[in-house]
């Protein structure tokens, strides 16, 4: 069925670092991309998305690829700071159909630090 | 704008006991999704909503959980009997329309069985 993996968590970096945050997914079709990210204390938000193949996603530093040869839309980001210290979560949605429900990955946790 | 509210936001009961979890979105948002997040795991659809008619409650465990969404506002979730295995944080999302994938999510409902 169709279904997001990510890498294991938690992912520990220094303030500055480069990051990586590796997202795969299985689905019929063609589906859209999606990364939300969850701070502390609130609620999941929409961080970026991609919607076909090749389109590369963007928003506060943060960049992801839709690579349909690899079934991958993995996060980076080239310099983070303590505060991106979230739980990032990668998504798909199928485009066929008519629910338009989001699959979630199990969520990788970054810690940032000083 | 206000953001989707959700109450409440923390309960524990014991197995057996009912509970309900009520949800307003956002104000014009047609679409509205009840999800699991079982803790490590990312979250999982139980029941979509469009306006006051259900889309999606394939992954909705019927004999126990149920949800309405009177007059295409606010939505109810209910649980009766809770099982151990249902601690989770629910979370309700909203959307302007079901194929965007762009959904806003409250802070979610944590609820522990005993």
């Amino acid at each position: 069925g169709d279904s997001v993996t990510q890498m294991e968590g938690p992912v520990t970096l220094s303030e500055e670092a480069f990051l990586t945050i590796n997202c795969t997914y299985t689905a019929t079709g063609y589906p859209s991309l999606f990364w939300y990210v969850q701070y502390p204390g609130e609620g999941l938000q929409l961080l970026l998305k991609a919607t076909k193949a090749d389109d590369k996603g963007s928003n506060k530093g943060f960049e992801a690829t839709y690579r349909k040869e690899t079934t991958s839309f993995h996060l980076e980001k080239g310099s983070v700071q303590v505060s991106d210290s979230a739980v990032y979560f990668c998504a798909l949605r199928l485009t066929s159909g008519n629910t338009g429900k989001l699959i979630f990955g199990q969520g990788t946790t970054l810690q940032v630090k000083p | 704008e206000a953001g989707v509210a959700q109450s409440p936001r923390y309960k524990i009961i014991e197995k057996r006991q009912s509970v309900a979890f009520w949800c307003n979105p956002i104000s014009g948002h047609a679409t509205l999704y009840w999800y699991q997040q079982i803790l490590g795991q990312g979250p999982k659809l139980l029941i979509q909503f469009q306006n006051n008619g259900v889309v999606d409650d394939s992954q909705l465990p019927k004999d126990r959980f149920s949800a309405e969404r009177l007059k295409g506002v606010d939505s109810t979730l209910k649980i009766q009997p809770a099982k151990l295995e249902d601690s989770a944080v629910y979370l309700c999302a909203s959307s302007l329309e079901r194929k965007t994938g762009e959904l806003f999510f409250g802070e979610g409902s944590r609820l522990t069985v005993l």
